[in-house]
């Protein structure tokens, strides 16, 4: 079973409040992803990371940042929340390209 | 570049067999295939890495036709649980394949 865990699954937060997203993974996987994804459609990457100091954007563009410190931590801030930020937010991690990635149980956030 | 899958929504009763397509425009790596569950994080299904080769887990399994860049996934005799989201992620050559594509998945429904 894969050990990724995100916190909180479920955020409902007023415009223009700083959130942060966390995501943490105790497998020692050095790749790790953020996915957005509306309800009933694709996953689109938004982050990536290679390793600790490495980070990438992905192919959707988002005004989220992320940061890659510790192999295990993998957080995900929005400085200034919009009602257009609401979705869900999965992460996922793998060892090497090509690997099965894991999935969290996504957080939910809702910007009112 | 996104892959294409079809159908978009498949309905079968329980016991019959469907096949998912997923096909890219780019030379692929690899091919990831997931299901989801309404509300819940995508689950690993099988990943093909060789053109033409087919891997299976029970009633479910998936063959990669490198010189088509396409993937189809097999459900055979399929059972209530098999309802959910499919998506194909796919990964190119080179440094790309870290970065997994989805395509827009397609939703199969397993009727009694």
């Amino acid at each position: 079973e894969a050990d990724i865990y995100q916190t909180p699954r479920y955020l409902v937060i007023g415009t223009g409040k700083k959130i942060t997203l966390e995501c943490s993974q105790t497998m020692g996987h050095d790749k790790m992803y953020w996915y957005q994804q509306d309800p009933g459609m694709e996953l689109h990457l938004i982050h990536y990371s290679y390793g600790v100091n490495s980070t990438e954007k992905g192919d959707l563009s988002s005004e989220s940042t992320v940061s890659r410190i510790r192999t295990e931590h993998f957080p995900l801030t929005l400085e200034s929340a919009r009602p257009s930020h609401t979705s869900q937010y999965l992460c996922a991690s793998n060892q090497r390209g090509g690997d099965e990635q894991y999935f969290g149980p996504g957080t939910r956030l809702t910007v009112t | 570049q996104q892959p294409v899958q079809s159908p978009q929504a498949v309905i079968l009763r329980e016991g019959e067999d469907a096949v998912i397509n997923c096909s890219s425009s780019k030379a692929l790596y690899s091919v990831h295939w997931y299901r989801q569950k309404h509300g819940e994080a995508p689950v690993f299904l099988m990943i093909l890495l060789k053109g033409g080769e087919q891997k299976g887990h029970e009633k479910i399994s998936a063959s990669f036709n490198e010189k088509k860049q396409q993937s189809s996934l097999y459900l055979t005799a399929s059972q209530l649980s098999y309802s959910g989201t499919y998506f194909c992620g796919t990964t190119g050559g080179g440094g790309s394949n870290y970065k997994l594509t989805f395509g827009k998945g397609t939703l199969l429904t397993v009727n009694p």
